[in-house]
């Protein structure tokens, strides 16, 4: 199958900083990207839509100045948590469709990001 | 209430048994993923169905369209088998591609 690598798979940071995930997808083009965040034995909650070449659609409650997203071509999109705070701690991830096809195809999924922020 | 629903949350089975999750939604969908997510939290991706039944391996997939309801069986399972089981709602397009909402998850334990 298609792969989507995700890096880091961790990171710790401290407080104010700021952290950028990066989302590829090695094998396919992907004109859609989509970032998901975890809690602790929770589902997964869509953050924002990423598509390539334009502004990022955010969820309602996802401060789009906190989670800035960037998709410069078709098979990188980056996550940025800006100045973190320690609940922004969470596991994020990414997952990929392809491009060209149907748009109801298979999502390829990143392998996560654990982010702790001291 | 959730427009996807799983069941059970948690499943303890003994290797060797024959495995069944299940998954409900409220909304019409245009596709139902069933994704694994291992204890380092990776996901990987199943199935993805819209009707019938899927087979790979010793999963299987199926949905009732008209239910709305789908499985997930796992025949002859094994220890390696034991993840979190999520199934997930594909909405019906709407111009892009479309959002997946997830289940809560099946926590599968499979001991020896």
């Amino acid at each position: 199958g298609a792969v989507v690598s995700q890096h880091p798979s961790r990171v710790i940071c401290k407080s104010g900083t700021s952290v950028k995930i990066e989302c590829r997808s090695l094998d396919f083009q992907a004109t859609t990207m989509f970032w998901y965040r975890q809690f602790p034995k929770k589902s997964l909650m869509l953050m924002a839509t990423s598509n390539e070449g334009s502004k990022a659609t955010y969820e309602q409650g996802v401060e789009k100045d906190k989670f800035l997203i960037n998709h410069a071509s078709l098979t990188l999109s980056t996550l940025t948590v800006t100045s973190a705070h320690p609940e922004d701690s969470s596991f994020y991830i990414c997952s990929a469709r392809r491009a060209g096809g149907a748009l109801n195809t298979e999502a390829f999924f990143g392998q996560g990001t654990r982010l702790t922020v001291v | 209430k959730n427009e996807v629903e799983q069941s059970p949350q948690n499943l303890t089975a003994q290797e060797g048994e024959f495995i069944t999750i299940n998954c409900s939604y409220s909304v019409g969908i245009s596709a139902l993923h069933w994704l694994q997510q291992h204890p380092g939290g990776g996901i990987v991706s199943l199935f993805m169905l819209s009707s019938g039944k899927k087979k790979h391996g010793r999963l299987i997939a199926t949905i009732n369209i008209q239910e709305k309801h789908s499985s997930l069986h796992i025949t002859a399972s094994h220890p390696r088998d034991s993840a979190v089981y999520i199934c997930a709602a594909q909405a019906i397009n709407t111009g892009t591609a479309s959002k997946l909402t997830f289940g809560t998850g099946t926590r599968l334990q499979v001991t020896l």
